[in-house]
């Protein structure tokens, strides 16, 4: 099983639609928990943090769910520039020194 | 402004060449680190350092060397490149604890021929 499982899509949905991605993780002692985004060929970059009591950054909701091991990503109202692959990454240690990235979820944004 | 700096963008060399790709950042961060990145494998990370002098393996390490001599430099080394080391390499930065984000180069297209 990976440490890190995402379901590497691709979603395709309308502009203004709302999405929905999920992932999970094995390791129970997880400490850290980030939604990245990367557009084609460029670097992954930082979308937010998850934390436990869920958190919120304009069209974007994350929520994480310890007990079941699994945090979710939402975008309301999407725009078609959050066309893009998401990463889900976990951190192991209180320390920077394992971080383990999922394999992505690419999102393509119809007009 | 704060970045992580990679050289080169590109690369396109022969097998066995040595070669070296630069990393570096200007934030001070303690933690470095270089992942490859194939498709349908996601992100792997090669080394990672926790501050100067202090190194360690990742999930990947086998024909790769690095050294941390400097807190913002990270180069990493390929003393005799084959063809599976045909990658998108990226380094990262962080300010040491897991609850930061990281900081990405913009990456490294290496072509071994």
């Amino acid at each position: 099983r990976k440490e890190v499982e995402q379901d590497p899509g691709p979603f395709n949905v309308p502009e203004g639609a709302t999405v929905a991605f999920n992932c999970t993780y094995s390791n129970s002692a997880s400490q850290s928990f980030f939604w990245y985004r990367q557009d084609c060929r460029k670097e992954p970059k930082l979308l937010m943090s998850v934390y436990s009591s869920g958190n919120e950054d304009g069209r974007f909701t994350a929520q994480l769910n310890r007990a079941s091991q699994y945090i979710s990503l939402l975008i309301r109202d999407s725009k078609l520039s959050d066309s893009a692959t998401y990463l889900c990454v976990v951190t192991e240690y209180s320390s920077a020194s394992k971080i383990i990235f999922g394999s992505g979820t690419r999102l393509s944004i119809r007009p | 402004e704060a970045q992580v700096t990679q050289n080169p963008r590109y690369l396109i060399t022969v097998t066995g060449k040595k070669l070296t790709v630069t990393c570096s950042q200007n934030m001070n961060h303690e933690y470095m680190s270089w992942y490859r990145q194939d498709p349908g494998l996601g992100l792997r990370q090669i080394y990672y350092s926790m501050n100067v002098e202090v190194t360690d393996k990742g999930d990947v390490p086998e024909g790769y060397k690095v050294s941390r001599k400097e807190k913002r430099n990270f180069p990493l080394i390929l003393e005799s490149p084959s063809p599976n080391q045909t990658s998108l390499y990226f380094c990262a930065s962080s300010p040491g604890q897991s609850y930061y984000g990281y900081t990405f180069g913009s990456g490294t297209r290496l072509t071994v021929v």
